[in-house]
């Protein structure tokens, strides 16, 4: 049972334009949410994260959006550069359940074009 | 460099063959954590430790998986009997607990290759 859903694996977006990745989950106990950024031979980079009690939390470029009656959130990369191109990953854990491990989505590759 | 090492960064081996892999954790952190990864999956959780107790494995983790972190410090994750679907990349990841909020860092990763 994928607990955590990426549904589109792969996305194309012109250099400078917004990238979206999208990500879906069904366990409501999830509290804290995660994207990762991995290329190729490496392990996974930490993006940007949020909590349950917020909707929105913003890095530089990188905007998480959480809507917990839909149960999904999304990743906003803006504007898009060519070294964005990688694989993205969301992650959720269920913190105030004393669950620390985190559950994966299975990935959505970005490529930026230039 | 002070992020997550592991070692070896890959491994083949030949089925029924046992392989260990260590992992070095960022210095401060008392959580640690192992997972494997195959090819167009994520990360899937196998076990973590705090400190040097080990306090969840997964159902993933059958017999021939064992892991240990003897002194709180690193921690090195054995396979018994490889198989061939014991061919994935493992990932250690470590992370500190600050006001109740945690962020993971991973190492690079150990592919294993079983034969």
């Amino acid at each position: 049972d994928q607990q955590v859903k990426q549904n589109s694996p792969s996305l194309s977006v012109q250099e400078g334009r917004i990238s979206i990745l999208n990500c879906d989950y069904t366990n409501s106990m999830f509290d804290y949410f995660l994207w990762y950024k991995k290329y190729p031979a490496e392990g996974p980079t930490f993006l940007i994260s949020i909590s349950s009690i917020k909707d929105k939390n913003e890095d530089g470029r990188f905007t998480v959006f959480l809507n917990k009656s839909a149960k999904h959130l999304s990743l906003h990369i803006v504007p898009s550069q060519p070294g964005d191109s990688a694989v993205y990953f969301c992650a959720a854990s269920a913190v105030s359940s004393g669950t620390y491990k985190y559950i994966f989505g299975t990935g959505t590759r970005l490529k930026v074009l230039a | 460099d002070t992020g997550v090492s592991q070692n070896p960064r890959h491994k083949i081996t030949k089925r029924g063959q046992n392989v260990t892999f260590r992992c070095d954790p960022i210095s401060e952190h008392n959580r640690l954590y192992w997972y494997r990864q195959t090819l167009g999956q994520g990360p899937e959780f196998l076990t973590y430790f705090q400190n040097e107790a080990q306090l969840e494995k997964s159902r993933l983790l059958s017999d021939r998986f064992s892991a240990e972190r003897p002194k709180g410090s690193f921690s090195t994750l054995e396979i018994q009997r490889t198989e061939q679907g014991d061919s994935a990349m493992y990932l250690c990841a470590s992370s500190l607990v600050v006001a109740g909020k945690e962020t993971q860092y991973f190492g690079p990763g150990t592919r294993l290759l079983v034969l």
